[in-house]
Order: structure tokens, then C-alpha cells, then sequence
């Protein structure tokens, strides 16, 4: 069984903190890792992909990924309450076809 | 940009009828997937298919087929719609592409059987 674990949360941060989201996962073989951002209702939307250990930022959000640890999270910094949502880590094999989602960590960004 | 579509935002379907939930890509991507998510339980795979006329089971594939004749096309069909079938449908793209690929979602299909 390939686990991705996230703290379901709810997380809440205030406006312009950083809020830290964090991922453990179970498989060694695990080569890609991925953060999407779900509204309510809506679907999934990727927000950010990582491959090698260490830190990616795009904007205001940070992946940083541990492989010696099993350890992905995602940074977001100068919250907004737009960032208001549900964040959910997803890891995959390079060679295999499937995801392996978390169950998300709910975020909310008070004003 | 990649574009996932679904042929339906919402649909309400009566226990034993046949639903077809259809699904397109317009970025040629090999694989494509069918999940369903309900509260407390997350993402779970149904079917995904990693080539035309080419699929494999996933988590949950029980009183559920798919179908894909092209490329760009993935279907997804309930046999006999049953109230546990009511769920959010969400379809996916991904190419396979260097690093693995990154996973593309449609607008999702929210099914209520009654």
C-alpha cells in the first residue's frame, strides 16, 4: 500500500503569515511530488511540481522536498484569504502510471 | 495551457439506470484516469488507461467500466447507477513526460442517484 499522509487540519493562519503544509509518504520509490490547491466544489488545480530534494519557490509558495525522509511540504507566504482551501500532496513513480493522493489538509486564512 | 473537459457539471440519475460520463483532453496526453471523491475519504482511483483501448483497474473499480477508443477520449460508464454511486467524478490527463509527468483535472461531474 502506497500512503501519503497529510494533517487533515483545519490549519488556520491570519492574513500575511506563512502558512506550512506538510506531507510524509510511505513508498522509497516515489520520484515525483505535487501540490494541488482544491476549492470548495471545485476540482483539483496543480499548483506546484517537485523532483529533486530541496526547495522550488514560484511566487508565494515554497516546495520543499526531504527524500531521505519521505518529506514534502508546502509553504505559502504572505497568506491571502483566497489561499482559503483545501491543499492536496500527491506522489507517483517516475515509471508508473498512478497517483497516490493524501486526503488534503483544509487551510483557512482569517482577515 | 491543457484543458480537461467533462460532458457534464451535474447530473441526477435514477437507482439502475446506465450513465455514461464522458471525458476530453486536447493535450495528447497517453494516460488518462477516473477518480471519485466523497468527504472524509479523499481522491480514490476507479480506472485509468495508459493507451487507446488499453486499461487498468484502479482502487475502487466495482460496478464501474471504461472505455477509450481515442486518444483524447475517456469514458466512464455505471452500469447500473446505485445510490453509493453519488459522488463527485473528477477525470484526469498526464503525459509522460521527463520527471513523470504532471496530472491535469477536469471540472469534475457531481452524479446524484435517487
Amino acid at each position: 500500500q502506497k500512503e501519503v499522509e497529510q494533517n487533515s487540519g483545519p490549519l488556520s493562519v491570519p492574513e500575511g503569515a506563512i502558512a506550512s503544509l506538510n506531507c510524509t509518504y510511505s513508498d522509497r520509490g516515489s520520484q515525483s511530488f505535487f501540490w494541488y490547491r482544491q476549492y470548495s466544489g471545485k476540482s483539483p488545480e496543480l499548483i506546484m511540481s517537485i523532483y529533486s530534494n530541496g526547495d522550488k519557490e514560484d511566487g508565494r509558495f515554497t516546495a520543499q522536498l526531504n527524500k531521505a525522509s519521505q518529506y514534502v511540504s508546502l509553504l505559502i507566504r504572505d497568506s491571502q484569504p483566497s489561499d482559503s482551501a483545501t491543499y492536496l500532496c500527491a506522489v507517483s513513480q517516475n515509471t508508473g502510471n498512478q497517483f497516490y493522493f493524501g486526503t488534503g489538509t483544509s487551510l483557512t486564512v482569517i482577515p | 495551457d491543457v484543458k480537461v473537459t467533462q460532458s457534464s457539471r451535474y447530473l441526477v440519475k435514477r437507482t439502475g439506470e446506465k450513465v455514461f460520463l464522458e471525458c476530453v483532453q486536447d493535450m495528447d496526453h497517453e494516460n488518462m484516469f477516473w477518480y471519485r471523491q466523497d468527504p472524509g475519504l479523499g481522491l480514490r482511483l476507479i480506472y485509468f488507461s495508459y493507451d487507446v483501448k488499453m486499461k487498468e483497474k484502479g482502487d475502487i473499480p466495482e460496478g464501474y467500466s471504461v472505455s477509450r477508443e481515442k486518444k483524447e477520449r475517456f469514458s466512464l460508464i455505471l452500469e447500473s447507477a446505485s445510490t453509493n454511486q453519488t459522488s463527485m467524478y473528477l477525470c484526469a490527463s498526464r503525459t509522460l513526460g521527463t520527471g513523470g509527468g504532471e496530472q491535469y483535472f477536469g471540472p469534475g461531474t457531481r452524479l446524484t442517484v435517487t
